[in-house]
């Protein structure tokens, strides 16, 4: 079984732009849960998606958001870039099945990516 | 609302030595507890995972874990350290069925011939 994917792994960006990162789930898994990781703010929790619905959100500006298609992928999109948001960003997917063990909620990671702003 | 906190940012240990990264949660409710491996550049690995079952639990690379509730705490051991498990770990915390997790500061590990 494929594990999560996300793409690109690299992006270089400079302040004001915009960026889009992209997430493909393990098959089946219907949630997908992005996580922002920092040297100073260590690993944050920004928002989970589950049947293309955002069921749980994290403490960030509006500039951040997401959204998850049909097939379960799901892409966050940061506007206006600031220097600040220099980050490894990182996807996981489970069954994020409502009212099942949580060991059947276990979260997989993908490699994430890496995004520089300049 | 839940937190861990992990004692110590860096441990360092020879090879073949024990090692102890520890973990203290705070939950109002009966936490289900993680530990997550991570290497340079690579995403997290599920190390192990308390969710009730056992108080003792076993996971992957000879590491294990003891969830002790008197205590509040998740202490991640090995009896014995290799170099490839220079890394940092990352205790988590999640309570319900939520999918959000909430991560520790991490534990950078080093390892020493």
């Amino acid at each position: 079984k494929a594990g999560v994917t996300q793409t690109p792994r690299y992006l270089i960006k400079t302040r004001g732009q915009q960026v889009t990162l992209s997430c493909s789930p393990i098959s089946g898994h219907r949630s997908v849960s992005w996580y922002q990781q920092t040297p100073g703010q260590g690993l944050q929790f920004l928002f989970e998606y589950f049947s293309e619905t955002q069921r749980n959100k994290g403490n960030f500006p509006g500039r951040f958001s997401g959204r998850q298609f049909s097939n379960s992928r799901s892409e966050m999109n940061v506007s206006t870039l600031e220097l600040g948001d220099s980050a490894l960003y990182l996807c996981a997917s489970s069954t994020g099945l409502a009212g099942v063990m949580p060991s059947y909620n276990e979260q997989f990671f993908g490699p994430g990516t890496r995004l520089t702003v300049l | 609302a839940q937190s861990v906190t992990q004692l110590g940012s860096h441990v360092s240990v020879s090879e073949g030595a024990l090692v102890l990264l520890r973990c203290n949660y705070s939950s109002s409710v009966p936490p289900y507890l993680f530990w997550y491996v991570q290497y340079p550049n690579q995403g997290l690995q599920l190390l192990l995972k308390y969710t009730s079952a056992a108080t003792l639990v076993k996971g992957i690379n000879g590491f294990e874990a003891e969830f002790k509730k008197s205590e509040t705490s998740f202490h991640l051991t090995k009896p014995s350290a290799h170099m490839s498990d220079a890394a940092e770990y990352f205790c988590a915390v999640r309570t319900g069925t939520a999918s959000k997790l909430t991560f520790g500061t991490g534990t950078r590990l080093q390892v020493t011939l």
